[in-house]
């Protein structure tokens, strides 16, 4: 069964700082893999999807991730942190096929201090 | 192009009343997702549609929640009775087709059940 791991629920930068938010997932087969932003009272944006193409893919506001099959990961980084970034972060692992469904992490609540 | 709609943003109830959540997908977009968001915890599916059938209703408690799409277009999402528990966000999210596909989330209604 598919499962994602966020480690640490709570992640706090100052502005300008390296953002990094880990993923780790488990898949019995070659994943889609994809990180969502969600800002206070909003729906999920998609940040950037890995479908098997380019090991770093790069998403939108400077983010991007890098697939690492040998670690099961797909950790989230920026190299500068801003105000606005402040929000929580999903990473999401789908099997793709006739359902194509997402399962999630239980998120990671990023706080940016000036 | 429009989002993703849903209606009420906010919905607060007692327990056992009954309650209904409509979403508008993309236009064009032929696979409807409902997701229930526990605060704390990451959005998890309870149905899926492809046009107006049920591809996956696999985690949707059918003894009180019901879910149709009539036409293809729009879904609403039902919950009677309501429990405690029911609290949550509801997302909906629509994609052109599964496989591969990025979903989009609509803002969802923020359920209080009393």
């Amino acid at each position: 069964a598919q499962s994602v791991t966020q480690l640490g629920s709570h992640v706090s930068v100052s502005e300008g700082a390296l953002v990094l938010l880990r993923c780790n997932y488990s898949s019995s087969v070659p994943p889609y893999l994809f990180w969502y932003v969600q800002y206070p009272n909003q729906g999920l944006q998609l940040l950037l999807k890995y479908t098997s193409a380019a090991t770093l893919v790069k998403g939108i506001n400077g983010f991007e991730a890098e697939f690492k099959k040998s670690e099961t990961s797909f950790h989230l980084t920026k190299p500068s942190a801003h105000m606005s970034d402040a929000a929580e972060y999903f990473c999401a692992v789908s099997e793709g096929g006739a359902t194509n469904k997402l399962i999630f992490g239980t998120g990671t609540l990023l706080a940016v201090q000036p | 192009e429009a989002g993703v709609a849903q209606s009420p943003r906010y919905k607060i109830i007692e327990k056992r009343q009954s309650v209904a959540f409509w979403c508008n997908p993309i236009s064009g977009h032929a696979t409807l997702y409902w997701y229930q968001q526990i605060l704390g915890q990451g959005p998890k599916l309870l149905i899926q549609f492809q046009n107006n059938g049920v591809v996956d209703d696999s985690q949707l408690p059918k003894d009180r929640f019901s879910a149709e799409r009539l036409k293809g277009v729009d879904s609403t999402l039902k919950i009677q009775p309501a429990k405690l528990e029911d609290s949550a966000v509801y997302l909906c999210a629509s994609s052109l087709e599964p496989s591969g596909n990025i979903q989009y989330f609509g803002a969802g209604t923020r359920l209080s059940v009393l």
